[in-house]
């Protein structure tokens, strides 16, 4: 059974640097099925797709972020990685990460519990 | 405000029949790409519960179906149960300038 968790700090203060880290097992992140995608779900709101990343480093971000964010993997440790830059209020969420299965679009079998990021001074 | 719309919420009492609709446009459910549904109970994470239009995953009771049609798609749940209450999103992929995978604004179901 595929598992993924979030894990980082839960308080960033506006203007820093958002990270997070996914560790999956039970699974690989090398597997050329799929995509490490990150997820994020302001409180009371919907899912707004953050991007995602595949085994070789190629990556696809949502083009409302993509100037701020970074997604990358380490398939040595099995994680893949979540940088979102110059935060604000607005991105306070819950980040969750999951597995993309690749299809047309890719659809989200696997998803982590979720961890609270607050952006606040 | 999302590309795909959906209805705030729904509701029906158990043993009855609801739908939730997923309405889009020709850049993005129009123009071929599937769609898939999650279920979201409060304080957890979605879980996916129809893929690719009409797909169940594995454990997924076959109350649960999806259909789909021109720039539309729909999630119906027979045999409603109080369980099934919860926020259901549809998801697809639209191809306009802010190319992007896409999510509905969700669907509060309550079973009354």
């Amino acid at each position: 059974q595929v598992q993924l968790q979030e894990s980082g700090p839960g308080l960033v203060k506006p203007s820093e640097t958002l990270s997070l880290t996914c560790t999956v097992s039970g699974g690989s992140v090398s597997s050329g099925s799929f995509y490490w995608s990150w997820i994020r779900q302001p409180p009371g709101k919907g899912l707004e797709w953050i991007g995602y990343v595949y085994y070789s480093g190629t990556t696809n971000y949502n083009p409302s972020l993509k100037s701020r964010v970074t997604i990358s993997v380490d398939t040595s440790k099995n994680h893949f990685s979540l940088k979102l830059s110059s935060v604000t209020a607005a991105d306070t969420a819950v980040y969750y990460c999951a597995r993309g299965h690749n299809w047309n679009p890719d659809y989200f079998d696997y998803w982590g519990q979720g961890t609270l990021v607050t952006v606040s001074s | 405000q999302s590309v795909l719309t959906q209805p705030p919420s729904v509701s029906g009492a158990p043993g009855q029949r609801v739908t939730i609709s997923c309405t889009g446009s020709s850049s993005n459910i129009g123009a071929g790409y599937d769609v898939h549904w999650y279920q979201q109970i409060p304080g957890t994470a979605p879980k996916l519960l129809i893929y690719a239009n009409n797909n169940r995953p594995s454990g997924v009771p076959d109350r649960f179906s999806g259909s789909k049609s021109g720039t539309s798609a729909s999630l119906a749940i027979t045999g409603l149960q109080a369980e099934d209450e919860a926020d259901y999103y549809c998801q697809s992929y639209d191809r306009s300038l802010s190319a992007s995978e896409v999510f509905g604004g969700g669907t509060k179901l309550t079973v009354l």
